[in-house]
């Protein structure tokens, strides 16, 4: 299967700055990335969809200005927390899925905003 | 919109011994894929078995099987010979052609020696 790595794996800021996460996918060619958030002991919350060359598609909900998505690459999507606050704070997970029938996740990123 | 339910935040079983987690969901979808995740506290998600719709067999891994109700919409993980390292948190998720997911709440396993 494919492997997906993400950079940073634990990422602490200062609240006001912005953050940058990447999304790689090692040896698949990704058209389709997915951006999920995590709160400890919850469920994944699809955040948005990350098409390589077009915009993301967000869910409702989600402040499209606030998490920034580009995927300008088939193997590299970035997240953009943009001027974080400590609510923001939480696990991100990114996954590229073959079709509906495989999906495969990134080791998570874990922000913490002070 | 598809939503997913596990009705079970917290289940525990003794080792060696069979536990069932729970799952049911609804979906529009008329094509679409169910999966069991195991998600260990390093976070990392771990896919367990996987069901298509369209097909009316039980998917099965090893220690691992699902119960499939499609027209219940229920799609139950059956764990055998439970194992100290199958502790970790299940979500069931629901799939679409597309890939986008929806996944449950989480079910927290607790294997007692």
């Amino acid at each position: 299967g494919a492997v997906v790595s993400q950079h940073p794996s634990w990422v602490i800021c200062k609240s006001g700055t912005s953050v940058k996460i990447e999304c790689r996918s090692l040896d698949f060619q990704a058209t389709t990335m997915f951006w999920y958030r995590q709160f400890p002991k919850q469920s994944l919350m699809l955040m948005a969809t990350s098409n390589e060359g077009s915009k993301a598609t967000y869910e409702q909900g989600v402040e499209k200005d606030k998490f920034l998505i580009n995927h300008a690459s088939l193997t590299l999507s970035t997240l953009t927390v943009t001027s974080a606050h400590p609510e923001d704070s939480s696990f991100y997970i990114c996954s590229l899925a073959s079709g509906g029938d495989t999906q495969y996740f990134g080791p998570g990123t874990r922000l913490t905003v002070l | 919109a598809q939503t997913v339910t596990q009705s079970q935040p917290e289940m525990s079983v003794q080792e060696a011994e069979t536990v069932t987690l729970s799952c049911t969901y609804d979906t529009s979808e008329s094509d679409y894929y169910l999966f069991w995740y195991k998600q260990p506290p390093s976070r990392q998600m771990i896919l367990v078995i996987r069901q298509e719709a369209y097909k009316q067999q039980n998917a099965t891994e090893n220690r691992f099987s699902v119960n499939f109700q499609k027209a219940a919409k229920s799609f139950s993980l059956k764990i055998s010979d439970s194992q100290l390292g199958d502790a970790a948190m299940y979500f069931c998720a629901h799939n679409t052609n597309a890939g986008k997911s929806t996944f449950g709440d989480g079910t927290t396993l607790t294997v007692k020696p």
